[in-house]
């Protein structure tokens, strides 16, 4: 069956870096496109981008862009979310979902990213 | 960018009514819009695509209509598991705009 499974929960000082990682299974990975999406605490969704993994073209939305980086391990199936110079404003939930056909049928399970001094 | 503006933000109904949440684009996305649900902890899963076929394993009593700038997502015969936050997204290019959500409560 399809899975998207993401790398555990992070604790993280301001201006650290994060790397996420999103690890597909269950159908040809270089098919689909993945989608990030960012959930603040209690807040709605937002999104973020998303990478074509065919070619490794990453698109991003305005407010992510700059601090924001996908990337991809095509051989492991898995993709990559990075944010540098980490704010309190990035705490949140992160959450991968492959495009299909241009909406999300599946997503992962979500990684909680805290910022703390 | 597109906007989506969702209403209601929240609604309170009861096991067995049936509640309809809308959302409104601002501008003509044809039949590019999703509905996603939330349950609190938990990812959001695909309710409806093109504004109204159903996502594999989604209950009939679900069902979303709409097109251009207009759309609905209608819940019949609410069921207990039916309580959770709903967002649309339009999917007609980037960026991929969320609405601002309607949380569904028991009354």
């Amino acid at each position: 069956q399809i899975q998207l499974v993401q790398s555990g929960p992070v604790l993280k000082k301001p201006g650290e870096t994060v790397k996420i990682s999103c690890k597909a299974s269950g159908y040809t990975f270089t098919n689909y496109g993945m989608n990030w999406v960012k959930q603040a605490p209690g807040k709605v969704l937002k999104w973020m981008g998303w990478i074509n993994t065919y070619n490794g073209e990453s698109t991003y939305a305005d407010d992510f862009k700059g601090r924001s980086a996908f990337s991809l391990e095509t051989s492991a199936s898995t993709a990559y979310l990075q944010i540098n110079n980490l704010k309190n404003e990035d705490m949140a939930t992160y959450f991968c979902a492959r495009e299909d056909f241009s909406w999300f049928a599946y997503w992962g399970q979500g990684t909680l990213v805290t910022v703390s001094a | 960018d597109i906007q989506m503006t969702q209403s209601p933000a929240s609604l309170s109904a009861s096991v067995g009514e049936t509640v309809t949440i809308t959302c409104r684009v601002s501008e003509n996305i044809y039949s590019y819009l999703a509905w996603y649900q939330q349950k609190q902890g938990k990812s959001p899963q695909l309710l409806v695509y093109n504004a109204k076929t159903l996502a594999e394993g989604v209950p009939s009593r679900f069902s979303g209509s709409g097109s251009g700038t207009q759309f609905s997502l209608k819940i019949n015969s609410l069921q207990p598991e039916d309580f959770g936050s709903y967002y649309c997204q339009h999917h007609y290019g980037t960026p991929r705009t969320f609405g601002g959500g309607t949380k569904l409560e028991i009354k």
